[in-house]
């Protein structure tokens, strides 16, 4: 069984500051694990991901997140937020195969004020 | 990079009404693609396993009758809501991996159809 909880429903950062969503993961085998954005009335666009490789792992748009399985966390982070970054973002875990399922976190909705 | 197209972008019908959606993978083939649901302000929720040629998973509680899916080819899945009612209002959204590629690439999602049943 996998699940992953997002704490923190609502973010809001200044322009130009430190962003941190925070994701904790559970999982029965060695996970994959992803960040997707989410903007208003679209599909989710994938920001990075975890496949065992390299811990710290870089995604589009400045952000990255790094593994610590000792924590079994994913968090992700952006040294500078921009206006641009407000949105839904979600953090999921899968197992390995084509046909494995993604479960989902609740969300966190990230508000970048001026 | 995988393109995921997912048609209507958004239908408004009337109660009773039959409604189809289309997820298409453009540039690569999907054994298995991914239906969603997604309430307001909430998380997605998988509906179903679509598998190309063979039928479909179901997640428990999602009604098979209600929520028919065919996957007839490697680039093409459809979700038909059959006699809609109001509390089927939502946004749903596809997903499909990429076939030909190891297991550890990520979902590519559509853009999702927003369904409003009056």
């Amino acid at each position: 069984a996998q699940s992953v909880t997002q704490l923190g429903s609502h973010v809001s950062v200044s322009e130009g500051a430190l962003v941190l969503l925070r994701c904790n993961y559970s999982s029965s085998v060695p996970p994959y694990l992803f960040w997707y954005v989410q903007y208003p009335n679209q599909g989710l666009q994938l920001l990075l991901k975890y496949t065992s490789a390299a811990t710290l792992v870089k995604g589009i748009n400045g952000f990255e997140a790094e593994f610590k399985k000792s924590e079994t966390s994913f968090h992700l982070t952006k040294p500078s937020a921009h206006m641009s970054d407000a949105a839904e973002y979600f953090c999921a875990v899968s197992g390995a195969g084509t046909a494995s399922k993604l479960t989902f976190g609740t969300g966190t909705r990230l508000q970048v004020t001026l | 990079g995988a393109v995921v197209s997912q048609h209507p972008s958004r239908v408004i019908c009337k109660s009773g009404t039959s409604v189809k959606i289309e997820c298409r993978s453009l540039d690569f083939q999907a054994t298995t693609m991914f239906w969603y649901r997604q309430f307001p302000k909430q998380s997605l929720m998988l509906m179903a396993t679509s598998n190309e040629g063979s039928k479909a998973t179901y997640e428990q509680g999602v009604e098979k009758d209600k929520f028919l899916i065919n996957h007839a080819s490697l680039t093409l899945s459809t979700l038909t809501v059959t006699s809609a009612h109001p509390e089927d209002s939502s946004f749903y959204i596809c997903s499909a991996r990429d076939s030909g590629t190891t297991s550890n690439q990520p979902q590519h999602f559509g853009d999702g159809t927003r369904l409003s049943i009056l």
